[in-house]
């Protein structure tokens, strides 16, 4: 079965830090641009980051750029979210979502195709 | 960044009608378009990807048409299961953004 499993959520104090990991399983993992989603609570979606299928390359929203690291170990097939300097709007549900990515003639097809259950991170003091 | 807007936030609707989401981009996207339908307390789901491909085991009632700058998501006959929030995300730039939501609700 293809899964993904998000751990790592808690309480942390604002300026504290958190690492959020999610575990793939049932798909090739090192074939998947990999993405974090949050959504607080009560609001809409909202896409974080992005890692590609090698690690080589990573992609942050605005809010988070310079807070947050992303990162993948293609190895153990799973995706990490290293969040630091957080602050009270960061509290949210986190999602990973796959993104297949593939080609196919002229065109690219880019989606996110499957979602872990989500993790929750609270930012208070 | 590429702004995503839906319209309309909330709508209601009753079982059997026929719905129409609409999607506007802040620029061309092409058919980068994606829409995920999301329950409460649930993980988003993905319904429809490049602005009109149904993703494997979603109902052919849901259907999306549209490219460039405006999209639709449209559901011929509401089913009870149906009634949830749906968002539309686009694709063309590698940071994704999502639009605000639309809330079906049940008339």
């Amino acid at each position: 079965e293809v899964q993904l499993v998000e751990s790592g959520g808690g309480l942390v104090q604002p300026g504290g830090s958190l690492r959020l990991s999610c575990a793939a399983s049932g798909f090739t993992f090192s074939s998947h641009w990999m993405h974090w989603v949050r959504q607080a609570p009560g609001k809409g979606l909202v896409w974080v980051s992005c890692v590609n299928s090698d690690g080589s390359s990573t992609s942050y929203a605005d809010s988070v750029k310079g807070r947050f690291t992303i990162s993948r170990d293609n190895a153990r097939n799973t995706l990490s979210l290293q969040m630091n300097s957080l602050r009270a709007e960061d509290t949210a549900v986190y999602y990973c979502a796959r993104d297949p990515r593939y080609g196919a003639g002229y065109y690219y097809y880019y989606y996110m195709d499957v979602w872990g259950k989500g993790t929750t991170v609270t930012v208070s003091s | 960044d590429i702004q995503m807007t839906q319209s309309p936030s909330s709508l209601s609707a009753s079982v059997g009608d026929r719905v129409t989401i609409t999607c506007r981009a802040s620029q061309s996207i092409g058919t980068y378009l994606n829409w995920y339908q999301q329950k409460p307390g649930k993980a988003p789901k993905l319904m429809i990807y490049a602005a009109s491909s149904l993703q494997g085991g979603v109902p052919s009632r849901f259907s999306g048409s549209g490219s460039g700058t405006d999209f639709t998501l449209t559901i011929s006959s509401l089913q009870p299961e149906d009634f949830a929030t749906y968002y539309c995300q686009q694709a063309y730039s590698t940071m994704y953004t999502f639009g605000q939501g639309t809330k079906l609700e049940i008339k």
